[in-house]
């Protein structure tokens, strides 16, 4: 199975929009609506974001939002803040309990 | 408070074996699916096996079948991951993580380093 794929880096100024996309296949997001999206800040452990393509865990602001598209699954910040430079991770189910991660993309803030 | 702890990792030359371990508390460990994840220095995620709630079911990818082998103990509140024949490729830092959401993990250790190296 291959790693999905993301784009290497991202960026913004803080307040605007940045999206990130993680494309795959039909055997993997398109197959499924099991994406999930893991934030990780240098030297710490990843941070789900968002799971089941759209939903929020407890604690997660809204302004982390998450969609799909066919092949391609996407998170959006909006009201980027200085805390949300991290590396952002897309992950998908691809059947028989066995999941995939994307490449991973840098998110600077401007 | 949801706790993971990993420990185990070490320097270890190809073809050798080491036993990762993860101590869990503060949630019912028997009740949930967990894994291993790892991410080699500088690079991206990778999952490496998951097991059920009652350990009699577990799953990993082509990468490391054969060599890799995760297990549990409820009593204990440990998850495990035995790896023999160690490779360099398998060089990186072992997460333990919760399935605490439907197919995504919510609770993650700070990881254990392994390194494979002559």
């Amino acid at each position: 199975q291959s790693a999905l794929t993301q784009p290497p880096s991202a960026s913004g100024s803080p307040g605007q929009s940045v999206t990130i996309s993680c494309t795959g296949t039909s055997s993997d997001i398109g197959g499924y609506n099991y994406v999930s999206w893991y934030q990780q800040h240098p030297g710490k452990a990843p941070r789900l974001m968002i799971y089941e393509v759209t939903k929020r865990p407890s604690g997660v602001p809204d302004r982390f939002s998450g969609s799909k598209s066919g092949n391609t699954a996407s998170l959006t910040v909006s009201g980027l803040q200085a805390e949300d430079e991290a590396d952002y991770y897309c992950s998908s189910y691809v059947g028989v309990n066995n999941y995939v991660f994307g490449t991973g993309t840098k998110v600077t803030v401007l | 408070e949801v706790q993971l702890v990993e420990s185990g990792g070490d320097l270890v030359q190809p073809g050798g074996s080491l036993r990762l371990s993860c101590a869990a508390s503060g949630f019912t460990f028997s009740n949930y699916w967990m894994n291993w994840v790892r991410q080699t220095p500088g690079k991206g995620l990778e999952w490496v096996a998951n097991i059920n709630p009652e350990g009699s079911d577990n799953y990993c990818p082509d990468s490391v079948k054969g060599r890799f082998t995760i297990s549990r103990d409820n009593a204990k509140n440990t998850l495990y991951l035995q790896m023999n024949n160690l490779r360099a490729e398998d060089t990186a830092i072992y997460f333990c993580a919760r399935f605490g959401v439907v197919a995504a993990t919510d609770y993650w250790g700070q990881g254990t380093l392994v390194t494979v190296s002559s």
